[in-house]
């Protein structure tokens, strides 16, 4: 199994433009997170899916979309790209219908000039 | 909403010293989890405690979760090189995991 993947590593954006942080897990899990992890805040709950389908917003969903059409992916969308969101992200899965165990990806690191 | 608070922020050891990192919850938790993160690298899960006052233990490593299910801690005995990292604990409040702010440990040896 190659665990939780993310793509890309590493992404520079413009002030504007949008893009999608992609997020595939192949355990068959249900529940997928994605967060955000800056310097002394910890990581912090952005959009998350309890399964294909269903999804809902954690503490700092503003500025970012999801989506789960199928248990194995889960990607992140910026709408419309701003400095405030230059962090690391980590998308995370767990294999139960609630946040247990959470396994995560290598992050993908976003810098918004 | 809920709110989960680690201190300290940071601690630097001496080789062989324990280290101890605290966590608090806002609100009261349905279970607790600990997670270390090395430099440049993503969380890896290391405990989860589900009952009032529940201790385990892992080598070196003690967890412990406490009576009111509202504060946590991790405790290294004799820290190594190795430990170096930060470590993070999250709890779970319905469906949500909410991480704490973590605390960076540095070991000199």
């Amino acid at each position: 199994n190659a665990g939780v993947t993310q793509t890309p590593k590493f992404q520079v954006l413009k002030t504007g433009q949008s893009m999608t942080l992609q997020c595939a897990q192949d355990m068959n899990h249900e529940y997928m997170s994605w967060y955000r992890q800056d310097p002394g805040m910890g990581l912090r709950l952005i959009h998350y899916s309890v399964g294909a389908g269903i999804t809902d917003q954690g503490e700092v969903p503003n500025g970012y979309n999801v989506s789960r059409s199928t248990t194995e992916d889960f990607p992140l969308r910026l709408l419309s790209a701003a400095p405030s969101q230059t962090s690391v992200y980590f998308c995370a899965s767990t294999p139960r219908g609630g946040p247990g165990e959470q396994f995560f990806g290598p992050g993908t690191r976003l810098t918004v000039l | 909403g809920q709110q989960v608070m680690q201190i300290p922020q940071y601690q630097h050891v001496q080789e062989g010293e324990d280290f101890t990192t605290y966590c608090n919850s806002s609100t009261t938790l349905s279970n607790i989890q600990w997670y270390k993160q090395r430099p440049g690298g993503h969380p890896v899960f290391l405990i989860q405690l589900v009952k009032s006052g529940e201790v385990k233990k892992q080598k070196r490593l003690t967890f412990q979760f406490g009576e009111a299910k509202k504060n946590s801690s991790l405790h290294i005995t004799a820290t190594q090189t190795t430990d170096v990292g930060t470590y993070f604990c999250a709890g779970k409040n319905t469906d949500k995991l909410i991480f704490g702010t973590g605390t960076r440990l540095q070991v000199f040896p």
